[in-house]
């Protein structure tokens, strides 16, 4: 069962326009949030991350918005630029009743980014 | 600051066979983590670490082991290898469990 989703396994978009990657999940106990970045042959980046007593956290053109009530967050890129082309991946913590996560994190599948110049 | 080192980078191993692969942090994390990723999938936790001397399972542990001697190091073992076990290995550390974890650049393996 998967508790993390991201059902659009690619976006394509042009640059200087929004990207809106969705993710969604199941599990309640879930507390924090993270959002990767991948490119090809290497691990994956951290890129911003929410809590879950919040519903926005912004980082220059990156926003993460969480609904909790859907279960749903959502990375935007604004404006988005040809380097921000990678898989993203989101990521979920804790999930452990009565107990710590130490940090393990639950993946989505990830979805494909194509900003076109 | 090297950050994660994940060696090697790619390995192809026979059916049967083991190898351990390796993973050092220079960044004084006490967290340490592996993880897979198979093709068209999120990464799966496997095994995880809160400090030298203490491990434990991720979701999919069958098949590995690991060890935690030192903060800096934590290794994962592969015995008899099978051909579920073809992935993309990562490597992670963190300073504390809820903060982002730092990645290593991976370990291809292919088991033939």
């Amino acid at each position: 069962d998967q508790q993390v989703k991201q059902n659009s396994p690619s976006l394509s978009v042009q640059e200087g326009r929004i990207s809106i990657l969705n993710c969604d999940y199941t599990n309640s106990m879930f507390d924090y949030f993270l959002w990767y970045k991948k490119y090809p042959a290497e691990g994956p980046t951290f890129l911003i991350s929410i809590s879950s007593i919040k519903d926005k956290n912004e980082d220059g053109r990156f926003t993460v918005f969480l609904n909790k009530s859907a279960k749903h967050l959502s990375l935007h890129i604004v404006p988005s630029q040809p380097g921000d082309s990678a898989v993203y991946f989101c990521a979920a913590s804790g999930g452990n009743a009565g107990g710590t996560s130490y940090g393990k994190l639950t993946f989505g599948q990830g979805t494909i980014l194509t900003v076109h110049p | 600051n090297a950050g994660v080192t994940q060696t090697p980078k790619f390995r192809i191993l026979k059916i049967g066979q083991s190898m351990t692969l390796q993973c050092t942090q220079d960044m004084n994390h006490n967290y340490m983590y592996w993880y897979r990723q198979d093709p068209g999938m999120g990464l799966k936790l496997i095994y995880y670490s809160v400090g030298a001397g203490i491990t434990d399972k991720g979701e999919v542990p069958n098949g590995y082991n690991v060890s935690r001697s030192t903060t800096e190091d934590f290794p994962l073992r592969l015995e008899l290898a099978a051909p579920s076990q073809t992935s993309v290995y990562f490597c992670a550390s963190s300073y504390r469990g809820t903060t982002e974890a730092f990645f290593g650049q991976g370990t291809r393996l292919t088991v033939v």
